[in-house]
């Protein structure tokens, strides 16, 4: 089945580094896909990791993938007030057009 | 570039009465996509158009949701009439072509009383 879970809140302080993570159940996705939504916005795409991969690092972001366990996490560095959002896990299943998506991580940075 | 324009911003209607959104997609985009998004959920798949047919609408309830692509480009999402439940973030989002990267719009978002 098709299930992409995530924890609800995380709080950090500014410049912590913040690691919000996500399961899914689909063994057969090509890609997953970091989003973040700001308030009253809509998503916008961070950044992505193709299922063969076990990291990407994008400037302050670093994704890793352990297929194995089908969990994903994203790391944000030196993490910012702007960094407060809703963050969203997706996965894109093989041979489908299907996004799935998580239920969303709500990131509060604190001064 | 212009990214997917979504409009109106807000709408509030009564239950039992019809509610039309439109889309306009990145210039060029093949794909289209309407999402649900309920408060404090993930977005949910509604429907997806590539170019102006459709490839899953599998998640709409289609009797009382209706949407169109005309000529490929602009895209509308109906709802007739409306229940209470159909309150959320209407979000559209386009992809150059199936399998690529989504880009979303802002949403509408709409409450039914």
């Amino acid at each position: 089945g098709e299930d992409v879970e995530q924890s609800l809140f995380l709080s950090v302080r500014e410049g912590d580094s913040s690691v919000i993570n996500c399961t899914y159940t689909d063994s057969s996705s090509t890609y997953l896909y970091w989003y973040k939504q700001e308030p009253g916005a809509g998503l916008q795409l961070l950044t992505y990791i193709f299922s063969n991969m076990d990291m990407k690092q994008d400037q302050r972001l670093t994704v890793l993938l352990n297929k194995k366990d089908k969990h994903l996490s994203l790391r944000i560095a030196d993490t910012q007030t702007g960094d407060s959002a809703i963050y969203f896990c997706a996965e894109s299943i093989t041979h489908t057009d299907k996004l799935i998506f998580g239920t969303g991580t709500r990131l509060q940075v604190f001064p | 570039e212009a990214g997917v324009a979504q409009s109106p911003r807000y709408k509030i209607i009564e239950k039992r009465q019809s509610v039309a959104f439109w889309c306009n997609p990145i210039s060029g985009h093949a794909t289209l996509y309407w999402y649900q998004q309920i408060l404090g959920q993930g977005p949910k798949l509604l429907i997806q158009f590539q170019n102006n047919g459709v490839v899953d609408d599998s998640q709409l309830p289609k009797d009382r949701f209706s949407a169109e692509r005309l000529k490929g480009v602009d895209s509308t999402l109906k709802i007739q009439p409306a229940k209470l439940e159909d309150s959320a973030v209407y979000l559209c989002a386009s992809s150059l072509q199936r399998w690529e990267k989504l880009f979303f719009g802002s949403g509408t978002q709409l409450s039914v009383l």
